[in-house]
């Protein structure tokens, strides 16, 4: 099955500075890549996705890159803020399939 | 509701006995996951259903664990014999599968804790 790591698996950063998680996958047939935040005891919600078909997108503050031949993503927030502060976790699916979550960033954003 | 719904939110419950978490995904989304998540971790995945059938059911620790979605909504995971290790929350997701289409929507979870 897939394979999905994370890192790093904490992170600081002062508000509004950037911040950058990073996942790989192993398995080269997987082409949905969600991330999705999770505040202090809530359910995980979708914050921003992105499909084998294109290299990276964005919204708004986030943004999401994808390298195929390399098989990694990456999480990008730019001018943090407190609001930020969650555990952010990268997935990776392929169609018609399970889903396979990282570990999990714990995001801290310093007012 | 319009939105995932898991019960019990909590369950405690003793060493040895048997436990069912029920989950109603949305409605109309024919792809429903079991996660279970503990605490610091991201969430592990146990059971895939599409319709009725379950897709894969690989992430299942043991025969201990058995889900079923007799009609293709919702769905029940069933713990036998529980042990102390399937203390976590037990997170349900549904998706509608289509096309660009994948988004799991989450419940809140139902948390287990064997004494």
């Amino acid at each position: 099955g897939e394979n999905v790591e994370q890192h790093p698996s904490t992170l600081s950063v002062q508000e509004g500075d950037s911040a950058v998680i990073k996942c790989t996958y192993s398995d080269s047939a997987s082409n949905y890549f969600p991330w999705y935040k999770q505040e202090l005891g809530k359910r995980p919600q979708l914050i921003i996705d992105i499909r084998s078909n294109v290299g990276e997108k964005k919204d708004q503050r986030i943004a999401v890159t994808l390298n195929k031949t390399a098989k990694h993503f990456s999480l990008h927030i730019t001018e943090t803020q407190p609001e930020d502060s969650a555990v952010y976790f990268c997935a990776a699916s392929k169609t018609g399939n399970q889903f396979y979550f990282g570990t999990g960033t714990s995001l801290t954003v310093i007012p | 509701g319009a939105g995932v719904s898991q019960t019990p939110s909590n369950k405690v419950t003793e060493k040895g006995k048997y436990v069912e978490l029920r989950c109603d995904p949305i409605s109309g989304h024919t792809a429903l996951y079991w996660y279970r998540q503990s605490l610091g971790q991201g969430p592990e995945f146990l059971i895939y259903f599409q319709g009725t059938g379950a897709a894969d059911d690989s992430g299942l620790p043991n025969d201990r664990f058995f889900a079923v979605r007799p009609e293709g909504s919702v769905s029940t995971l069933k713990i036998q014999r529980t042990e102390r290790g399937d203390s976590a929350v037990y997170l349900c997701a549904s998706s509608f599968t289509g096309p660009n289409t994948g988004e799991l929507f989450f419940g809140e979870g139902s948390r287990l804790t064997v004494l």
